[in-house]
């Protein structure tokens, strides 16, 4: 199975500031990585799909880069609504997908 | 809009098996070529996919269940189900069940997710 490790594992942050997460594959994987954010007792929301792109709806201050084995989700002005965990997922090994461990976005 | 929801026992007795439908809304499972995917929750930690299936039937499933676990499809019903046999209370989780583009795309529609317990 490829492994997919997030980091941080949580972070602290306040309104309107920059916010940076990643995610490495522990093999390639292109550009076969998505994110999702999923808030408290709710389903998980995709975010951002093969690597960069924007899901339909989502705000432009969400944000993803990368390729091969390193990814970054971005949150620039982070809001209110945004405090949340945030995951990624590797569709490249489609025999076993795979979900980072998940980094918790909490209020300094 | 395409809407999914989960359903199913609550709660299971240890060595049963599990089974969980879930219900498509807003759109037919038999076209668009889709995914219908299972993925699961432990409390308090990680997403777990668990396997999809396609409108064909072909189905494929995550290494480390794939001998206890099968999905199905009911095309008349739109729904599609997933069994996970010989349970045992480290299967207890939140199941979700949510839809992907092709087997390399996202997961872009999600169910609101069901809670299992195994416990006897």
């Amino acid at each position: 199975d490829i492994q997919m490790t997030q980091s941080p594992s949580s972070l602290s942050a306040s309104v309107g500031d920059r916010v940076t997460i990643t995610c490495r594959a522990s093999h390639t994987i292109s550009n076969y990585l998505n994110w999702y954010q999923q808030k408290p007792g709710k389903a998980p929301k995709l975010l951002i799909y093969s690597a960069s792109s924007l899901q339909s709806g989502v705000p432009s201050r969400f944000s993803g880069s990368g390729s091969g084995t390193d990814f970054t989700l971005t949150i620039s002005d982070l809001q209110p609504e945004d405090f949340a965990t945030y995951y990624c997922q590797q569709s490249y090994s489609t025999l076993a997908l795979t979900f980072g461990g998940g980094t918790k976005v909490e209020i300094k | 809009q395409v809407q999914l929801q989960e359903s199913g026992p609550g709660l299971v007795k240890p060595s049963q098996t599990l089974s969980l439908t879930c219900t498509v809304s807003g759109g037919s499972i038999s076209s668009g070529g889709h995914y219908w995917t299972w993925i699961r929750q432990h409390p308090g930690k990680g997403l777990e996919w668990i396997g999809y299936i396609h409108f064909s039937g072909s189905s494929y499933y995550n290494p480390s269940l794939n001998s206890r676990v099968s999905i199905s499809l009911d095309t008349s019903k739109n729904e599609f189900s997933l069994r996970l046999s010989s349970v045992t209370a480290a299967d207890t989780a939140v199941y979700y069940c949510a839809r992907a583009w092709s087997r390399t795309s996202s997961f872009d529609y999600w169910g609101q997710g069901t809670l299992v317990a195994v416990s006897s």
